[in-house]
């Protein structure tokens, strides 16, 4: 069976400090891989996509970035984190004929 | 731009009560409607609808596509105090992304 795995699960860190969350998957291959983020009393926001290894799409512009340098796992990072960066972040995968997501247990990132 | 509307935002009712909860989409390339349950931590799927008017069930929940009127309905009966959180309606394209609705909080009372 497949399972997804994030870490870490909570995370506080001081404005301007860098970040690195990392997503891995078992038990699939070539799955596509997304983070989400859901700030606080708010939906969830497609951050970035990801098809294959090296290939990254960004949905929102910010001072995030994704990279992907195996076939199931998934980076999230930030050479300096805003305030604003505060929130849950979410990785999921789906594999390219079903489109229905799975999500990872998340990471509850607080940056003061 | 893709837009799924949740209604109602929120919902309170007592144990025993059933539940409708609402789900309209406009959704270029349309393939798929999801719902997923948000219990404080990651969302856990619950059904992929695809085709119109076959009702998926899963115990005491059930949920049904309209694809000509663009919405979708999930159903709880009988509500259980655990049934309370967030649902999530979510409208998926034939290349994989999702839009999210905003969500309906549930809350149950004993």
């Amino acid at each position: 069976s497949q399972t997804i795995h994030q870490w870490p699960a909570t995370l506080v860190q001081p404005v301007g400090s860098p970040l690195s969350l990392e997503c891995t998957v078992e038990g699939t291959s070539n799955p596509n891989l997304y983070w989400y983020r859901q700030a606080a009393g708010r939906g969830l926001q497609l951050l970035f996509y990801s098809v294959g290894i090296g290939q990254i799409s960004s949905e929102v512009p910010q001072n995030l970035s994704a990279s992907r340098p195996q076939d199931r796992q998934f980076i999230l990072s930030s050479k300096k984190l805003l305030l604003s960066d505060s929130g849950f972040y979410l990785c999921a995968w789906d594999q390219r004929e079903a489109y229905e997501q799975y999500f990872g247990p998340g990471t509850r990132l607080t940056v003061t | 731009e893709d837009k799924v509307v949740q209604s109602p935002l929120s919902l309170v009712v007592h144990e025993g009560d059933t539940v409708t909860l609402n789900c309209s989409y406009e959704v270029t390339n349309f393939r798929s409607l999801l719902w997923y349950k948000q219990e404080k931590k990651a969302p856990t799927f619950l059904f992929m609808l695809t085709s119109s008017g076959i009702e998926k069930k899963s115990g005491r929940l059930s949920s049904i596509l309209d694809k000509k009127e663009l919405f979708s309905i999930l159903n709880i009966t009988a509500t259980q105090t655990g049934d309370s959180a967030v649902y999530l309606c979510l409208g998926g394209t034939s290349y994989g992304k999702l839009t999210f609705g905003q969500g309906t909080i549930l809350t149950v009372h004993p």
